[in-house]
């Protein structure tokens, strides 16, 4: 059984402040693909990196994907409460189908 | 362009009756759809996986006869809980994928059995 597990579950923090969202895997994935999911509604597709050791921006988010392809992470700078949410990560596997990490719910206080 | 949705987005049913959720390519046509469950505070897990035209493909652990996909066309692809019991309350998602690219979710279908 093919296993995304994400750290930490649950992160609470100021506005401003930075963190890391991990995503690892025994298993190795042609991609992994980032999610955002808002309450009520079906996640939002943020990113997909392909190549091992591939960073990739994206405004004051920035995604890597390790040089085994079995794991990624994502860095938030300076969060603020727009980005508080539920993020998931996702293997992409048998080249269509999707694995999803266990997720992290992030809450931004102002 | 790339919107998915889904009808209805909740939904409430008594324990043994049946309930469809239609899931649409609103502006392309999906050569594939899929179908996800998640629980409270838990992550999607993929329960199926259907192409037009043809049988759907279910996950290890997913009753077919329980939740029966038909995939009619290329822009719908429709879910019946067949005989919906408590535990099978969840967040229904679909995505839909057109050839060569990402899947595109729908907004979801809160199913509440009681």
């Amino acid at each position: 059984t093919q296993l995304l597990e994400q750290s930490p579950q649950f992160l609470s923090i100021q506005e401003g402040e930075n963190l890391t969202v991990y995503c690892n895997s025994s298993s190795v994935f042609s991609s992994l693909q980032w999610y955002r999911q808002e309450p009520g509604e079906g996640p939002v597709l943020l990113v997909t990196v392909v190549t091992g050791g591939e960073v990739k921006k994206l405004k004051r988010l920035t995604f890597q994907f390790g040089d085994a392809r079995k794991d990624s992470s994502l860095h938030i700078t300076a969060a603020q409460p727009g980005d508080t949410g539920l993020y998931l990560c996702a293997g992409v596997y048998n080249t269509d189908k999707l694995i999803f990490g266990t997720g992290t719910r992030l809450q931004v206080f102002p | 362009g790339a919107v998915v949705s889904q009808h209805p987005s909740w939904v409430i049913c008594k324990s043994g009756t049946s309930v469809k959720i239609e899931c649409r390519s609103l502006d392309f046509q999906a050569t594939t759809m899929f179908w996800y469950r998640q629980f409270p505070k838990q992550s999607l897990m993929l329960m199926a996986t259907s192409n037009e035209g043809s049988k759907a493909t279910y996950e290890q652990g997913v009753e077919k006869d329980k939740f029966l996909i038909n995939h009619a066309s290329l822009t719908l692809s429709t879910l019946t809980v067949t005989s919906a019991h408590p535990e099978d309350s969840s967040f229904y998602i679909c995505s839909a994928r057109k050839w060569g690219s990402e899947q595109y979710f729908g907004p979801g279908t809160r199913l509440t059995v009681t």
